[in-house]
């Protein structure tokens, strides 16, 4: 156990829908990062967050937004779903901004019908 | 931009056989490398890193060792187990402005038989 919590585990929804996962990081760590795996594009990073301010991104849709809160938790937030978005979504949480390992959820799986 | 590239999987192997997967990367400067595993139905743990050239990451029995002239970082483990099964990233990080991302290979699928 990572100590990364990710909800909801499963995800089965419709094209044209929205739908928001949720990440709480492990306790103390600032940095939350989301990534996408797919069979298509493989695992690629999207946004990092940090202490509530975005610091990195990634190949990230413009259908897609993030956003981290004051008690650090994060949402990732998949509007217009098209069926190619279907994918497990991980977060990963990280003490610092940069040098320190990432520690990752056990995902959430999407599903786009 | 940066790539990372890993053999194709699956690998099968016996108990107790020789691993490894090759890793090589493209980046610009010296990133830091990583390899990670993700056991079915799990998230990535990190196996092993090293931060500069010549580096050996070690962990559980795998090692690599990052390699500048060849731009490699390949994982290798004496005698694998049945429990090593999994599929195993191999990635770098870079450092961008105020934060950082990894950059993942495809990922090779790990199979050990008995």
């Amino acid at each position: 156990d990572s100590g990364v919590t990710q909800t909801p585990k499963h995800l089965i929804t419709a094209t044209g829908q929205r739908v928001t996962l949720r990440c709480s990081p492990r306790s103390g760590d600032l940095s939350v990062y989301w990534y996408q795996q797919s069979l298509d594009q493989g695992l690629q990073f999207l946004i990092q967050y940090y202490n509530g301010e975005e610091r990195a991104k990634g190949n990230i849709l413009e259908r897609f937004s993030a956003q981290q809160f004051p008690d650090l938790h994060s949402e990732l937030n998949l509007s217009s779903l098209e069926l190619g978005d279907s994918a497990l979504y991980f977060c990963a949480s990280q003490r610092g901004g940069q040098g320190n390992e990432q520690f990752f959820g056990p995902g959430t799986r999407l599903t786009v019908l | 931009g940066n790539s990372v590239t890993q053999m194709e999987g699956p690998v099968t192997l016996s108990e107790e056989a020789f691993l490894t997967i090759n890793c090589t990367y493209t980046a610009t400067g010296y990133p830091s490398l990583f390899w990670y595993v993700q056991y079915p139905g799990e998230g990535l743990q990190l196996l092993l890193k090293a931060t500069k050239a010549d580096d050996k990451g070690s962990n559980k029995g795998f090692e690599a060792t990052y390699r500048k002239e060849t731009t490699s970082f390949h994982l290798e483990k004496g005698s694998v187990q049945v429990s090593d099964s999994a599929v195993y990233f191999c990635a770098l990080r870079e450092v961008t402005g105020g934060g950082n991302k990894l950059t993942f290979g495809t990922g090779t699928q790990l199979k050990v038989e008995l």
